[in-house]
């Protein structure tokens, strides 16, 4: 168990939808970031966050869009979604400058 | 830009035995991290070991082990006494030091332990 919580672990939505996904971080950790995989992408980093604040940004769709709120869970929603949009989406944290990153389970979107 | 690649998509090991996964690299910079992640049937993304760049003594944990050559920027993984439990995909991955979290996979190699 990393300590890292995701939820929901599976979700199955229709085009055109919109889903939020949650993760909660390891205790203390005050760093988030969101991860793509898919099968055409692989592993893609999507967004971080820290402290609240966005820190990073990768290769993430302008119909996606994330933050991280005072408690320090973070979402990210994901909006018009499309077929291509199906896809396991890790939330990682991490203590900031080890280079260590902690995965939750992911979340497995399927849109339909 | 950086990028990694693993150019094994598929490997197969007696259990007991010892497997070697390859990885490449392509950086122009000099400070950076390198990791393996394992990610078994389970789908949890699990670090198996790290190598920071300016650490010329491979990384070893327990029965895993690194090849690390900067010059030739490749980073192997060693698998020692391989056990059924190690049967999952594993990732290759590269951080520039100082950009803590934004990790470039590589494409993955599947590694199949066989009773």
């Amino acid at each position: 168990d990393s300590g890292v919580t995701q939820t929901p672990k599976h979700l199955i939505t229709a085009t055109g939808q919109r889903v939020t996904l949650r993760c909660s971080p390891r205790s203390g950790d005050l760093s988030v970031y969101w991860y793509q995989q898919s099968l055409d992408q692989g592993l893609q980093f999507l967004i971080q966050y820290y402290n609240g604040e966005e820190r990073a940004k990768g290769n993430i769709l302008e119909r996606f869009s994330a933050q991280q709120f005072p408690d320090l869970h973070s979402e990210l929603n994901l909006s018009s979604l499309e077929l291509g949009d199906s896809a396991l989406y890790f939330c990682a944290s991490s203590v900031v400058n080890t280079g260590e990153l902690f995965f939750g389970e992911g979340s497995r979107l399927t849109v339909l | 830009a950086q990028t990694v690649t693993q150019s094994q998509p598929e490997m197969s090991v007696q259990e007991a035995e010892t497997v070697t996964l390859s990885c490449t690299y392509d950086t122009s910079e000099s400070n950076y991290y390198l990791f393996w992640y394992k990610q078994p049937p389970s789908r949890q993304m699990i670090l198996v070991i790290r190598q920071e760049a300016y650490k010329q003594q491979n990384a070893t944990e327990n029965r895993f082990s690194v090849n690390f050559q900067k010059a030739a920027k490749s980073f192997s993984l060693k698998i020692s006494d391989s056990q059924l439990g190690d049967t999952a995909m594993y990732f290759c991955a590269f951080m520039k030091q100082y950009n803590t979290g934004k990790l470039i996979f590589g494409q993955g190699t599947t590694l199949q332990v066989k009773p």
